[in-house]
């Protein structure tokens, strides 16, 4: 059973074009979870999604960020227009299901790390 | 509020020896404490994880000791050794119908052989 996988590992982006990032939850989890790690802190969440839904977006900035988890294919980061204070590794996490008592264990993806030039 | 906070930032503990890694929290709605093992360039990988109506979880050489009423909880490895080399991460979450974890800032061991 493949794990949670992203892609692209790395990539690099100049002030002001976009970033995509595709998370590929592991197979039978339809529970999706986005955090971002800046250098030298802890993983900050941003995102939970579930198929086709956006379920909790507070910890994602406003503007420039959006993502989506569509009923085919790989859950997407999207960052517009970027700035160097993106520079970051961005995690993946899954789930089969969520919350419950003990919660399910999130799995995470080795992530992407995205340096803006 | 929200925040999980973790100490050492960094450890270097001799092969054979304890390493103590600690983490203090204040929202007393977190109920679930999650510790994650990180290798470099790979990502986070649940350890280990404890409820608040336990004081202490033990799996192998790896322990979770809790305290409430000062909430605490802290991360002890046992018979440390150069593969258990890592970035550990402290985690809290409550139950809002999903699992929004807040992470400490992560504590960097090594493991001298």
């Amino acid at each position: 059973n493949a794990g949670v996988m992203q892609n692209p590992r790395h990539l690099v982006r100049r002030r002001g074009q976009e970033a995509r990032l595709r998370c590929s939850p592991m197979k039978g989890h339809s529970h999706v979870y986005w955090y971002r790690q800046l250098p030298e802190e802890g993983l900050k969440f941003m995102v939970y999604l579930q198929k086709e839904n956006i379920i909790d977006e507070s910890g994602m900035p406003k503007e420039r960020f959006s993502a989506e988890f569509p009923k085919e294919g790989p859950s997407i980061l999207r960052i517009q227009q970027v700035v160097r204070g993106d520079s970051a590794a961005y995690f993946c996490a899954s789930s089969p299901t969520s919350g419950g008592t003990p919660p399910e264990t999130q799995y995470f993806g080795p992530g992407t790390r995205l340096l803006v030039l | 509020q929200q925040q999980v906070k973790q100490s050492p930032q960094s450890l270097i503990v001799q092969k054979g020896g304890i390493s103590i890694i600690n983490c203090a929290y204040e929202n007393t709605a977190f109920d679930y404490f999650p510790w994650y093992q990180q290798f470099p360039g790979k990502g986070p990988a649940l350890l280990i994880a404890i409820r608040p109506d336990v004081s202490e979880k033990k799996e192998g050489r790896f322990t979770i000791s809790f305290n409430k009423s000062a909430k605490q909880f802290s991360l002890h490895i046992m018979d440390s050794q150069p593969g258990d080399s890592a970035t550990y991460f402290c985690a809290a979450s409550m139950n809002t119908g999903f699992q929004k974890l807040v992470f400490g800032t992560g504590t960097r061991l090594l493991v001298s052989p």
